[in-house]
């Protein structure tokens, strides 16, 4: 079966410093990947997805990118955090053909200071 | 922007009454999504309807989808104390691999 690992669970990192959060898929080849934040209370706003390797696609310019190094390892970095970074942030898979559901990460919450 | 909107923002019935809720949408999909979230928690999907069905079930959920309004109903019967979450409505976009989330409905089933 496939399931989706996300690390670390909570963060609190200064203002200014770098961000490096981490997911990786097993039990798949190939999928779809993606990034969401989400702020309190609110829905999720899309970051970034990635339909392949090296593949990235964004959708907010802000301080953050994407990387998808490996073919089910997706890496959402910083290299100088803004308070306004702070926020649970989820990462997400889904199969890579035809209209297919999403599945999540238990998601980093991420509190800047 | 966020695709889809929710309604009502925040919904609260007893244990045993049905509890509906809404969604709109502005482009044309592929095919629309229910997700739960429990507090703290990732999304986990509850159903999958596509743009050319009208009414899909899955256990105690009904969803509907209107096309032509550009919207969708979740309903969820005799909930329950567990049913307690919130509730998102997520649009793919006809011709891409990206989903767009609603603000999302937060039910509080009393017991």
């Amino acid at each position: 079966s496939q399931t989706i690992h996300q690390w670390p669970a909570t963060l609190v990192q200064p203002v200014g410093s770098p961000l490096s959060l981490e997911c990786t898929v097993e039990g798949t080849s190939n999928p779809n990947l993606y990034w969401y934040r989400q702020a309190a209370g609110r829905g999720l706003q899309l970051l970034f997805y990635s339909v392949g390797i090296g593949q990235i696609s964004s959708e907010v310019p802000q301080n953050l990118s994407a990387s998808r190094p490996q073919d089910r390892q997706f890496i959402l970095s910083s290299k100088k955090l803004l308070l306004s970074d702070s926020g649970f942030y989820l990462c997400a898979w889904s199969v890579d053909r035809g209209p297919q559901p999403q599945h999540f990460g238990d998601g980093t919450r991420l509190s800047i200071l | 922007s966020q695709q889809g909107e929710e309604d009502p923002q925040a919904l609260s019935i007893q244990e045993g009454e049905n509890a509906t809720m809404n969604c709109s949408y502005k482009t044309s999909i592929n095919n629309l999504q229910w997700y739960r979230q429990n507090s703290g928690r990732g999304l986990v999907h509850l159903i999958l309807i596509r743009s050319n069905e009208r009414e899909k079930h899955s256990g105690r959920l009904r969803v509907t989808l209107d096309t032509s309004k550009k919207s969708s109903s979740l309903l969820i019967t005799a909930s329950r104390a567990a049913d307690t979450a919130s509730y998102f409505c997520a649009t793919e976009t006809s011709g891409t691999y990206k989903y767009i989330f609603g603000t999302g409905t937060r039910l509080k089933v009393l017991a």
